[in-house]
């Protein structure tokens, strides 16, 4: 089956770093990926779609100056959150949606804990 | 009209036992509707996804009955076990690149 691909799984910094979350699509080609966040016990919150080649769209209330979005590939993405608080701490997911099924594949999320 | 209203929050079934988790939507455009199983600290895993088309869909223990009418689907699991234990997610979405729209989630408990 497809297959994403996220690392790190799990970072711990220090407040005021960057930190840069790195999602892979490894067996197929995604024409989009989106990012969400999830709190403890919550659902998947969007935060941001992106196409490769072109600039995200945010979803109302996250800061694109604060979590910057690069989607340099068919089969990368990234996200880095900068300036990183302890209100940022959370659970971070990717997701790509297959070039040609259009089936929205998950990567394993990356737990940020921020200092 | 972007919503997909799941329930229950939660559910707690004996072994063997069949839970069924309820969605419903708003948006006639939706025309897709997979279900996503989720385990602590791990990325959602898509499970079994069904279109309007059909009215119900069956993969192994896990099967979708859909009612376009009535604007809901939802998710059966025969022979529950505790490994079956996780959130499960309900999700609508259309073609294109929009983003699915998720229920917020079934935190699901198989006791032996």
């Amino acid at each position: 089956g497809a297959v994403v691909s996220q690392h790190p799984s799990w970072v711990i910094c220090k407040s005021g770093t960057s930190v840069k979350i790195e999602c892979r699509s490894l067996d197929f080609q995604a024409t989009t990926m989106f990012w969400y966040r999830q709190f403890p016990k919550q659902s998947l919150m969007l935060m941001a779609t992106s196409n490769e080649g072109s600039k995200a769209t945010y979803e109302q209330g996250v800061e694109k100056d604060k979590f910057l979005i690069n989607h340099a590939s068919l089969t990368l993405s990234t996200l880095t959150v900068t300036s990183a608080h302890p209100e940022d701490s959370s659970f971070y997911i990717c997701s790509a949606r297959h070039r040609t099924s259009g089936i929205q594949y998950f990567g394993a999320g990356t737990r940020l804990s921020v200092l | 009209q972007q919503q997909v209203k799941q329930s229950p929050q939660s559910l707690i079934v004996q072994k063997g036992g069949i839970p069924i988790i309820n969605c419903a939507y708003e948006n006639t455009a939706f025309d897709y509707f997979p279900w996503y199983q989720q385990f602590p600290g791990k990325g959602p895993a898509l499970l079994i996804a069904i279109r309007p088309d059909v009215s119900e869909k069956k993969e192994g223990r896990f099967t979708i009955s859909f009612n376009k009418s009535a604007k809901q689907f939802s998710l059966h699991i025969m022979d529950s076990q505790p490994g079956d234990s996780a959130t499960y997610f309900c999700a609508a979405g259309n073609s294109g690149n929009t983003p699915l729209v998720f229920g917020k989630g079934t935190r699901l408990s198989v006791i032996a």
